[in-house]
C-alpha cells in the first residue's frame, strides 16, 4: 500500500521568503509524485511531477521539488512566496502503469502568505 | 481545449435519496478518475475508468458506482445518501498513450450537501 504524509497541516510565511512544503511517501514500487494546489471553491491544478529521470522537478509559477529517494521525501519549495500562493497544496503518489489513475493524496498543507 | 467540466456545481439531496454526478473529460482524454474530498477524510480515491472499464477502485462501498461511456464521459452515482456522503466529488481526466499514462487533470467538482 502507498501513503503520503505532509508534515504540517498549515504553514505562514512572509511575502518574499522561502516557501517549503515538506512531504514523506512509503511505496513498495518506484513512486510517481506529484504537487497538486487547490484554491478555494476549486479543483486541483498540477504544479509539477515527477516520473522519471531527473530528481530536481521544476514547475510553474516558480515552484521546484526534489525527489530523494533515500529519504522517501518530495519535499515542494519556492524562493520567494508571493500572495498568490496562498492555496493548499496536496502531495500525491501513484504507483504508475495501469494503477497511474489512482492517487494516494496526503492531508494538504495550507499556506498563508503575510505582507 | 476546454478543461475537464462537472455538472452539477452544486446539489443538496436528502438522505436515503440518490444521485447521479456528471464529468466530460478534455476532449482525447481517455481516463477518468474520480474522488471525494471531505475535511475529515481528505481526498480519496473513488475508482477509475478507462475505455468503458473500471480500471482500479478504492475502498468505498457498493453504494457508490459509476460508468464511462463510449465518448469517454463518466457518471458517478451514490444510492441510498448518508450524511456522511456530504463532500465535494472531483473528476480527473488523463490522456493514455500505449503503456503511457500522462497527468491528471481536475475538474471544479461537485459539492453535495445530504440534509
Amino acid at each position: 500500500a502507498q501513503s503520503v504524509t505532509q508534515l504540517g497541516s498549515h504553514v505562514s510565511v512572509s511575502e518574499g521568503a522561502l516557501v517549503l512544503l515538506r512531504c514523506n511517501y512509503s511505496s513498495s514500487v518506484p513512486p510517481y509524485l506529484f504537487w497538486y494546489v487547490q484554491y478555494p471553491n476549486q479543483g486541483l491544478q498540477l504544479l509539477l511531477k515527477y516520473t522519471t529521470g531527473a530528481t530536481l522537478v521544476k514547475g510553474i509559477n516558480g515552484f521546484e521539488a526534489e525527489f530523494k529517494k533515500s529519504e522517501t521525501s518530495f519535499h515542494l519549495t519556492k524562493p520567494s512566496a508571493h500572495m498568490s500562493d496562498a492555496a493548499e497544496y496536496f502531495c500525491a503518489v501513484s504507483r504508475g502503469g495501469t494503477s497511474y489513475g489512482k492517487l494516494t493524496f496526503g492531508q494538504g498543507t495550507i499556506l498563508t502568505v503575510h505582507p | 481545449k476546454a478543461g475537464v467540466t462537472q455538472t452539477p456545481r452544486y446539489l443538496i439531496k436528502t438522505r436515503g435519496q440518490q444521485v447521479t454526478l456528471s464529468c466530460s473529460p478534455i476532449s482525447g482524454h481517455r481516463s477518468v478518475s474520480w474522488y471525494q474530498q471531505t475535511p475529515g477524510q481528505g481526498l480519496q480515491f473513488l475508482f477509475e475508468y478507462f475505455s468503458e472499464t473500471q480500471r482500479n477502485k478504492g475502498n468505498f462501498p457498493g453504494r457508490f458506482s459509476g460508468r464511462q461511456f463510449s465518448n469517454s464521459r463518466s457518471e458517478m452515482n451514490v444510492s441510498t445518501l448518508e450524511l456522511g456522503d456530504s463532500a465535494l466529488y472531483l473528476c480527473a481526466s488523463s490522456q493514455i498513450a500505449g503503456v503511457v499514462s500522462y497527468e491528471q487533470y481536475f475538474g471544479p467538482g461537485t459539492r453535495l450537501t445530504v440534509t
